[in-house]
């Protein structure tokens, strides 16, 4: 299996503009979890979903972040418009449905956000 | 909500000497898990171990072990030989269990951990 696949890997924009990163789940998973990791914060959950459906989006920081999953295999993360402060790495993971194993969240390479 | 403390922001050991790095963490869940994870230069988040709270029995895989204590709400990572791999940054996370709410849950991490192996 690829593992988790994020796109782009890097990205460079100008404040105000409009940025959308991608993930590609493991196949067979059915929750899909974004993370943003930065210097102040650390790793913070921003929103996840179970079979394209999101349970817990109390993480994103405010109306300008959006993420959708419109089918088992592809979810974007949105940023309408970009302000420097959402300069970051943002991971998605992805995992199993818990059961009598742990589910352990495999992660992609992250995309490395710069707002200029 | 829960949280997870990791008080060491450096650690530093020599080359196949043991280094422990510490966790505490704060929940009043009885169903959840604890893990370790590596994050090399390259980003990548690496899973190392995992431990169910459930479990009196520390967990281990290999050169790594844990001293887990519930009561004390602590989850501490024991590095035995280390080796210059092993440099990275090492980040403890919480998840609550699928009993406690259903389903999976995200994680909570720690600030994490910069490991420097001195060779």
């Amino acid at each position: 299996d690829a593992g988790v696949i994020q796109s782009p890997r890097h990205e460079v924009t100008e404040m105000g503009q409009e940025v959308t990163l991608r993930c590609k789940p493991i196949s067979g998973h059915d929750y899909l979890f974004w993370y943003r990791q930065t210097m102040m914060r650390g790793l913070e959950l921003l929103i996840y979903f179970n079979n394209n459906v999101p349970i817990d989006d109390s993480g994103m920081p405010e109306d300008r972040f959006s993420a959708k999953m419109p089918n088992a295999s592809f979810s974007t993360l949105k940023i309408q418009p970009s302000e420097p402060r959402d300069s970051a790495v943002y991971f998605c993971a992805s995992s199993a449905t818990p059961g009598l194993v742990i589910d352990e969240q495999f992660f992609g390479p992250g995309t490395r956000l710069t707002v200029l | 909500a829960q949280t997870v403390t990791q008080s060491q922001p450096e650690m530093s050991v020599q080359e196949a000497e043991t280094v422990t790095l510490s966790c505490t963490y704060d929940t009043s869940e009885s169903d959840y898990y604890l893990f370790w994870y590596k994050q090399p230069p390259s980003r990548q988040m690496i899973l190392v171990i995992r431990q169910e709270a459930y479990k009196q029995q520390n967990a281990t895989e290999n050169r790594f072990s844990v001293n887990f204590q519930k009561a004390a709400k602590s989850f501490s990572l024991k590095i035995s030989d280390s080796q210059l791999g092993d440099a990275a940054m090492y980040f403890c996370a919480y998840r609550r269990g699928s009993n406690s709410g259903g389903g999976a849950d995200g994680l909570t991490f720690g600030k994490g951990t910069h490991l420097i192996i001195q060779p």
